[in-house]
């Protein structure tokens, strides 16, 4: 039972340059998120996907899309990167109840050039 | 608007004294609330919860008290270890919404000085 986990770990990108994070998580939940936490601005939401098949819009979804590819997995992707999007990356889920805990990956550090 | 406040960027305590971490929140609709601790290069990790039907929680040396009137919270950690050095980040949710959001406030840095 791995939990939550995140691909990559690290990555460097260039301006114009487009990528996808990945997460899965293992324990059949179906509520899935992405944050980013940048220096004194704590976790920030960029989007969620409430079940299978659905994503909304979090607080900072701009250059930013989602894909709830399965119930496990739950891909970032930037088209377009900008050195604004410099963050680390945290993906988590949680399940269905509305007080179960949001259980965290380790995060993808990002710095774009 | 920041709906989840943590006005202490950092706190320093000697350990085996108590830590206060404070945090206060705007949103009425929020009952239920959430402590996360998180160590350098890792995730965020869960620490403790309280609903607003009660106004403390406690496990172990963590204790967590809510004041609904005030809208404030904070978690109190007796005695202090110098493992207990991480950011803790206060959460906030709806629950009776159905998308199971949580609004995180910036987080306190806690440092225990052996």
């Amino acid at each position: 039972n791995a939990g939550v986990t995140q691909t990559p770990k690290f990555q460097v990108l260039k301006t114009g340059q487009s990528m996808t994070l990945q997460c899965a998580q293992d324990m059949n939940h179906n509520s899935m998120y992405w944050y980013r936490q940048d220096p004194g601005m704590g976790l920030r939401l960029i989007y969620y996907s409430a079940s299978e098949g659905t994503t909304d819009k979090g607080e900072v979804p701009n250059g930013y899309n989602v894909s709830r590819l399965n119930k496990r997995e739950f891909s970032l992707r930037l088209e377009s990167a900008a050195p604004s999007q410099t963050s680390v990356y945290f993906c988590a889920s949680t399940g269905t109840g509305s007080t179960d805990t949001q259980y965290f990956g380790p995060g993808t550090r990002l710095t774009v050039l | 608007d920041q709906q989840v406040k943590q006005n202490s960027p950092s706190l320093s305590v000697q350990e085996g004294r108590i830590s206060i971490l404070n945090c206060d929140y705007t949103n009425s609709m929020f009952d239920y609330f959430l402590w996360y601790k998180k160590y350098p290069a890792e995730g965020p990790t869960f620490l403790i919860s309280i609903s607003s039907i009660k106004d403390k929680n406690e496990d172990g040396r963590f204790t967590v008290f809510l004041n609904k009137s005030a809208k404030h919270l904070s978690l109190h950690i007796v005695p202090s270890q110098p493992g207990d050095s991480a950011v803790y980040f206060c959460a906030a949710s709806d629950s009776g919404g159905s998308n199971y959001k949580l609004t995180f406030g910036k987080g306190t840095l806690l440092t225990v000085n052996p």
